[in-house]
């Protein structure tokens, strides 16, 4: 089964300074990748994902991601961080040939002005 | 409606007692799925509907979880006798198929007392 990693539980960075979150994953073929972040007490709201094509994919709220199979990475970017990003940001694969969505533990944000 | 739905948002029970959570999914998602998110984690899969049938329930911690969506559209996830350790966000996503990028709703927390 597909595994994801986050191996930053927690990362400051200041406003305006730009942002990599980290995202490995565990898959024997061509993953469906995803980020999504989340807000104290709301669910998960979807970045951006890959399903394939262009290994450079552009989301919501000015962030990317670029797939790097040669790495099984799946890193998340933004140039210049806001304090609204500040939340929990969370990796995900999605299998090709099944339902199940694995999930990293997650990277919380914080944004120091 | 225009988003995942669920509901209550908050639930207190005592150990021992049953408790049903209800997801309303986006009209025409194919796919629905439960997710167990405990404090500081990212979400556990739980189980997978397409329409009414529940195609993988492998992620369903015992046989106290049962989960439905009789008719292709609303679903229940029904805790029986929780116990302290079932404490913990439920999530419901919905997709238009599979993996197909999930819209979540924004959970309810469950305290077992």
């Amino acid at each position: 089964a597909q595994s994801v990693t986050q191996p930053d539980i927690h990362i400051t960075v200041s406003e305006g300074a730009s942002l990599e979150l980290r995202c490995n994953y565990s898959y024997g073929a061509t993953p469906y990748l995803f980020w999504y972040v989340q807000s104290p007490g709301q669910g998960l709201q979807l970045l951006l994902k890959y399903f394939s094509g262009d290994t450079l994919v552009q989301g919501i709220k000015g962030f990317e991601a670029e797939f790097k199979r040669s790495q099984s990475s799946f890193n998340l970017r933004k140039p210049s961080v806001h304090w609204s990003d500040a939340a929990e940001y969370f990796c995900a694969v999605g299998a090709t040939n099944n339902n199940d969505m694995r999930f990293g533990a997650g990277t919380r944000l914080t944004v120091k002005p | 409606g225009a988003g995942v739905s669920q509901s209550p948002r908050y639930k207190v029970a005592k150990r021992g007692q049953d408790v049903a959570l209800r997801c309303d999914p986006i009209s025409g998602h194919v796919s629905l799925f439960w997710y167990q998110q405990a404090l500081g984690q990212g979400p556990e899969f739980l189980t997978y509907f397409q329409n009414e049938a529940q195609l993988d329930k492998s992620g369903l911690p015992s046989d106290r979880f049962f989960a439905e969506r009789p008719e292709g559209s609303v679903s229940t996830l029904k805790i029986q006798r929780t116990q302290q350790e079932d404490s913990a966000v439920y999530l419901c996503a919905s997709s238009l198929v599979g993996v197909q990028p999930q819209h979540f709703g924004d959970g309810t927390r469950l305290s077992i007392l």
